[in-house]
């Protein structure tokens, strides 16, 4: 069965450095999202893509946060510079279609600790 | 913007009894209502969904109710079994505008 991938599984980074997390989503999928869970919360939705255009990227920290998607296949969410507060998992999700009631299939996430 | 509570944040029940986790919502325009289950270590994986045209929906041993006049939504699993131990997350969604709300979640630890 096909599965969303993420890496790396694990990030370990000092603040004020560069991170930057990649996501493979299921073949075929036209959406693509990226969640931040905090330790004890849901995932909140940080960027959606539909193919290569963003569709969402409301709740994105877009000084310091970005996400790219340039052909519409894998993406990548970057964070530069981290912050201590941005230590969470970090979670790929796809869908096929573009609409919420459309099962959205999550990676096995990143997890980034910031020292 | 939405707001999804849910409660309780942790239950405990024994081996073969039910679990209810209760979810509310603040947007009434909100119309779809997943449920996800997330094991130590792994991705979530969506359970059960609803819409809001229906109040009720059933599959096996797991079942979610909706009442939209009062915005809140059920998860129901009974007899339960000590592999329904996870971390089941709610969310709400209006199929309009796209994005969904995720509740904080709550851990069900079923004893044997």
């Amino acid at each position: 069965e096909a599965e969303v991938a993420q890496s790396p599984r694990y990030k370990i980074t000092e603040k004020s450095q560069a991170v930057a997390f990649w996501c493979d989503p299921i073949s075929g999928h036209a959406t693509l999202y990226w969640y931040r869970q905090i330790l004890g919360q849901g995932p909140e939705l940080l960027v959606q893509f539909q193919d290569e255009s963003v569709v969402d990227d409301s709740q994105l920290p877009k000084d310091r946060f970005s996400a790219e998607r340039l052909k519409g296949v894998d993406s990548t969410l970057k964070i530069q510079p981290a912050e201590l507060g941005d230590s969470a998992m970090y979670l790929c999700a796809s869908s096929l279609g573009q609409g919420p009631t459309d099962t959205q299939y999550f990676g096995p996430g990143t997890r980034l600790t910031v020292l | 913007g939405e707001n999804v509570e849910q409660h309780p944040s942790t239950l405990s029940v024994q081996e073969g009894d039910s679990a209810v986790i209760k979810c509310t919502y603040s947007d009434s325009a909100s119309n779809y209502f997943p449920w996800y289950k997330q094991e130590l270590g792994k991705r979530p994986q969506l359970i059960i969904d609803i819409r809001s045209n229906v109040g009720e929906k059933k599959d096996q041993r797991i079942a979610v109710t909706l009442n939209k006049t009062a915005k809140h939504f059920s998860l129901h699993i009974t007899e339960t079994q000590p592999e329904d131990s996870a971390v089941y997350f709610c969310a709400a969604s209006n199929t309009n505008a796209g994005k969904s709300t995720f509740g904080d979640g709550t851990t069900l630890t079923v004893k044997p």
